[in-house]
C-alpha cells in the first residue's frame, strides 16, 4: 500500500534557526513527490515538485531534496511568516490522478 | 485572478440529513478533485475528474458519497444520510492537466461540515 509518513508532528524554531522537516514514503514506483504549505483556514499552497532521486529544487528561505525512501525541506534561517503546516504527497506511477498525502509537520516560528 | 471557489464555506447539519458542496475550478482546469481533511490529519483523496473520461471513485469512504461534475466545470459532492464522522473541511483542486505532470493543484479554501 502507497504510503507517506512525515515527521516530525509539530516543529518549534526560534527565528533564524535552521532544521529539516523529513517525510518518508513507500509507493508502488514513484511519479512525483511533492510538498505544499498549508496556512489555518486556507488550502494548501503548492511548493515544489521533484521527480527523481538526488533532486533538489530551492524557493527563498526553503530547500526540498529527494532519496529513494524520503524527501527533506530544509528550513533556512525561517521567519515566522514562515510558521506554516508543510505537507508531502507522493504519486505512483501508472496512477495519473491521485495524490497521496502525508499528515504534515506544522512549524512555529517565534520572533 | 480568480481561484478555486467554494460553497458553503460553513455548514452545520443534523445527523441523517443530506448535504451538497459545490466546487468552481479555474477555468479552462481539466482535472478537478476532491480530498478530506479531518481535524488534525492530512488530506484524504476522495474523487478525482479528468475531461470526459470515467471519474475515478477509489476514495469515496461509502455508498453515502457521490459527486458530479457538469459540463466540464462546477462539481459537486453528495452526502447522504450524514454521520458525525462525516465532519471535516472538504477541500475542492484543480489542475490544468493531470497532476502527474507538475504536482501543481491549486485548492479552494474549503467547505467546513459539522454533522451534530
Amino acid at each position: 500500500e502507497d504510503q507517506v509518513t512525515q515527521s516530525p508532528e509539530a516543529l518549534r524554531l526560534q527565528e533564524g534557526e535552521s532544521s529539516s522537516l523529513n517525510c518518508s514514503y513507500t509507493v508502488s514506483g514513484l511519479r512525483g513527490l511533492f510538498w505544499y504549505r498549508q496556512d489555518p483556514g486556507k488550502g494548501p499552497e503548492f511548493l515544489f515538485t521533484l521527480y527523481s532521486a538526488g533532486e533538489e529544487k530551492e524557493k527563498e528561505r526553503l530547500k526540498a531534496t529527494l532519496t529513494k525512501k524520503e524527501s527533506f525541506l530544509h528550513i533556512t534561517a525561517p521567519k515566522p511568516e514562515d510558521s506554516a503546516t508543510y505537507l508531502c504527497a507522493v504519486q505512483a506511477a501508472g496512477n495519473t490522478g491521485k495524490l497521496i498525502f502525508g499528515q504534515g509537520t506544522t512549524l512555529q516560528v517565534k520572533p | 485572478g480568480a481561484g478555486v471557489s467554494q460553497s458553503p464555506s460553513n455548514k452545520v447539519t443534523e445527523k441523517g440529513k443530506d448535504v451538497e458542496l459545490r466546487c468552481d475550478p479555474i477555468s479552462g482546469h481539466t482535472a478537478l478533485y476532491w480530498y478530506r481533511q479531518s481535524l488534525g490529519q492530512g488530506l484524504e483523496f476522495l474523487i478525482y475528474f479528468q475531461g470526459n473520461s470515467a471519474p475515478d471513485k477509489s476514495g469515496l469512504p461509502s455508498d453515502r458519497f457521490s459527486a458530479e461534475r457538469t459540463g466540464g466545470s462546477v462539481s459537486t459532492l453528495t452526502i447522504q444520510r450524514t454521520q458525525q464522522e462525516d465532519s471535516a473541511v472538504y477541500l475542492c483542486a484543480s489542475s490544468h492537466r493531470l497532476a502527474g505532470n507538475t504536482g501543481e493543484l491549486f485548492f479552494g479554501e474549503g467547505s467546513r461540515l459539522t454533522v451534530l
